[in-house]
Parts: C-alpha cells; sequence; structure tokens
C-alpha cells in the first residue's frame, strides 16, 4: 500500500498571501495524484488531477506540481472562500487508493 | 448536471447490517466505473470501495473485505454498498463518488461526490 504524508497539519495563512501544500508518497505514482478542497459540511472538490492539470471551473490561482513522490499545491493568493481541508489521493498503484491526511489551511 | 445523491444510512447496532444505495443523474452511469468513500467524525477521507462501469471488477479496502459489496444496477443508475457485521470503527459519513472519463486505461480517481450519508454504529 502506497502511503501518501501530507504537511504542514495546519497552515495559518493571511488573506492575499501564498500557501503551499505538500504531498509526498511512500514510493512513485508518477503525476497520478489528485488534489481535493473540503469545506466543513461539505463533500470534497476536486481542484487538481494529473498533479498539475486544474479542473473545471477552478480558479487560476490553485495549481499543482510534481511527479514521483513530491507534490506542491500552491494557492497563490488566498481569498476568504479558500479557507479548508486539502487532501491529496493518489491513483496509481491500486487497491488500495490512498488519501493524505489533509492539511488545514486557517486564518492567520 | 451531474448529481449523485446517496440514501441509506441511519443508525445501526454492533453487528448490524445497512445497504446503502447512490442514486445518480446527469450522465451515462453505465459508462463509469464508481467508488465508495468514507469520513469517520473528524478525520480524514478513507477508500472504501470500487465498482468497475460494467460491474465485473470489485476491489476492496481491507478493513471491510468480506463484510461490505459494491454493486450497481446500470438500469436503475444506482450504486449500492451493502454493509454487513458492522463495527463501532465503521462510523462515518460515506460518499459515493464518480470517475471520470479517461482514454487512458486504469485512471480512476474521482471528479464528483455525492453530499453523502452518515452512518452511526452504537447499542
Amino acid at each position: 500500500e502506497i502511503v501518501m504524508t501530507q504537511s504542514p497539519a495546519t497552515l495559518s495563512v493571511s488573506p492575499g498571501e501564498r500557501a503551499t501544500l505538500s504531498c509526498r508518497a511512500s514510493q512513485s505514482v508518477s503525476n497520478n495524484l489528485a488534489w481535493y478542497q473540503q469545506k466543513p459540511g461539505q463533500a470534497p472538490r476536486l481542484l487538481i488531477y494529473d498533479a498539475s492539470t486544474r479542473a473545471t471551473g477552478i480558479p487560476a490561482r490553485f495549481s499543482g506540481s510534481g511527479s514521483g513522490t513530491e507534490f506542491t499545491l500552491t494557492i497563490s493568493s488566498l481569498q476568504s472562500e479558500d479557507f479548508a481541508i486539502f487532501y491529496c489521493l493518489q491513483y496509481n498503484n491500486w487497491p488500495p487508493w490512498t488519501f493524505g491526511q489533509g492539511t488545514k489551511v486557517e486564518i492567520k | 448536471q451531474v448529481h449523485l445523491v446517496e440514501s441509506g444510512g441511519g443508525v445501526v447496532q454492533p453487528g448490524g447490517s445497512l445497504r446503502l444505495s447512490c442514486a445518480v443523474s446527469g450522465f451515462v452511469f453505465s459508462s463509469y466505473g464508481m467508488h465508495w468513500v468514507r469520513q469517520a467524525p473528524g478525520k480524514g477521507l478513507r477508500w472504501v470501495a470500487f465498482i468497475g462501469y460494467d460491474g465485473s471488477k470489485k476491489y476492496y479496502a481491507d478493513s471491510v473485505k468480506g463484510r461490505f459489496t459494491i454493486s450497481r444496477d446500470n438500469s436503475k443508475n444506482t450504486l449500492y454498498l451493502q454493509m454487513n457485521s458492522l463495527r463501532a470503527e465503521d462510523a462515518a459519513v460515506y460518499y459515493c463518488a464518480k470517475v471520470p472519463y479517461d482514454i487512458r486505461p486504469d485512471i480512476f480517481y474521482i471528479d464528483v461526490w455525492g453530499k453523502g450519508t452518515t452512518v452511526t454504529v452504537s447499542s
């Protein structure tokens, strides 16, 4: 099973600042990695797939990078609606499909 | 517009059974694989099960293998999760989730999620 590790667990950022979230895989997942955003009481929403492709309707301030075992989600200028928990998901080696434990982005 | 609507959650005693349903609309259900993913209170997302577009391929997390069964009825546009021998640790919000079309084989990430249904296991 591939273990996905996200860091940091919590990120405190002021509106307008940049946020950088990390996701590390225990072995290579090529670029088969997705990022999701989840707000309290809501279902997750797909932001990025194939490590760097924005999903339909996702603002350009969200970007993904990386391949192999190291991945990054960057939010270039945080808006109030961006504060949430973010998860990565690997879909390269399955089953199981595995999520990271999440990074909470909170208002500083 | 794609819609996934889960139902069937509720309170069940340890050892009991429950069947979750996910009614879908807005896409050709019979052409897409589907997942169940769960989230325990205050915890992260955990994959539970996957079924291929025609039901011929099924995969399960080790934690539910032998107790849960994923199935689908393409004539009814509905996904199911039969949950038997429920344990306290199965308590969670259960999401059904759709796999996107991808020309590459064996690419099964999630592009759309339902709102979830809550399962509580308690005596």
